[in-house]
């Protein structure tokens, strides 16, 4: 099964900050790799794709871009609603498809 | 709108048997992969498996093979998933997923349904 080592658990950062998640895997995945968002209560929420797609209705302010075994999530000016736990899934070699173990994001 | 609505969830005994199912609607069900994901109260998400449109390839996390079975009706849009011999490491919140068509990422999850497995 592939790795996915997601970093850091957690995460503390101030309105309007740029704040970054990483996601590395134990084998280059070919950038099969999604990105969530799952906030407190809810069920989590598709945000890119094949690493670098935003999904529909997501805001421009969230991206991602990596290849090969590393990964990232960007978030540009951070927002309040932007209080979530982050999971990465890679999607290249299954079954299974990993998840990476989650980013918990707080406001500071 | 897409909408995918998880039941049959609730509390059950370990050792017994629990069918989730899983109602979709908004889009057209036997055109997508469709698959299952959980995640224990306060961790993170499991990947439980995936079923195609034909139900003809069914693929499975490892180490939940012998224990659950996915399986859909394409006539009623419906997914299900069958757990057995559960023990209280399956109690979770349990959600339906779309796969995406472009890869198989989940595009669309459901609101999830909690089970819980104690005597």
């Amino acid at each position: 099964d592939i790795q996915m080592t997601q970093s850091p658990a957690s995460l503390s950062a101030s309105l309007g900050e740029t704040v970054t998640i990483e996601c590395r895997a134990s084998e280059d995945i070919y950038s099969n790799l999604a990105w969530y968002q799952q906030k407190p209560g809810n069920s989590p929420q598709l945000l890119i794709y094949d690493a670098n797609s935003l999904a529909d209705g997501v805001p421009s302010r969230f991206s991602g871009s990596g290849s090969g075994t590393q990964y990232s999530l960007k978030i540009n000016s951070l927002q309040s609603e932007d209080v979530a736990s982050y999971f990465c899934q890679q999607y290249n070699n299954y079954p299974p498809n990993t998840f990476g173990a989650g980013t918990k994001l707080e406001l500071k | 709108e897409v909408k995918l609505v998880e039941s049959g969830g609730g509390l059950v005994q370990p050792g017994r048997s629990l069918k989730l199912s899983c109602a979709a609607s908004g889009f057209s069900f036997n055109d997508y992969w469709m698959g299952w994901v959980r995640q224990a109260p306060g961790k993170g998400l499991e990947w439980i498996g995936e079923i195609n449109q034909d139900s003809s390839t069914i693929n499975y996390t490892p180490s939940l093979k012998d224990k659950f079975t996915i399986s859909r009706d394409n006539a009623q849009n419906t997914l299900y998933l069958q757990m057995s011999k559960l023990g209280s490491e399956d109690t979770a919140i349990y959600y339906c997923a779309r796969v995406g068509l472009g890869g198989h990422y989940f595009d669309y999850w459901g609101q999830g349904v909690m089970v819980t497995v104690s005597s």
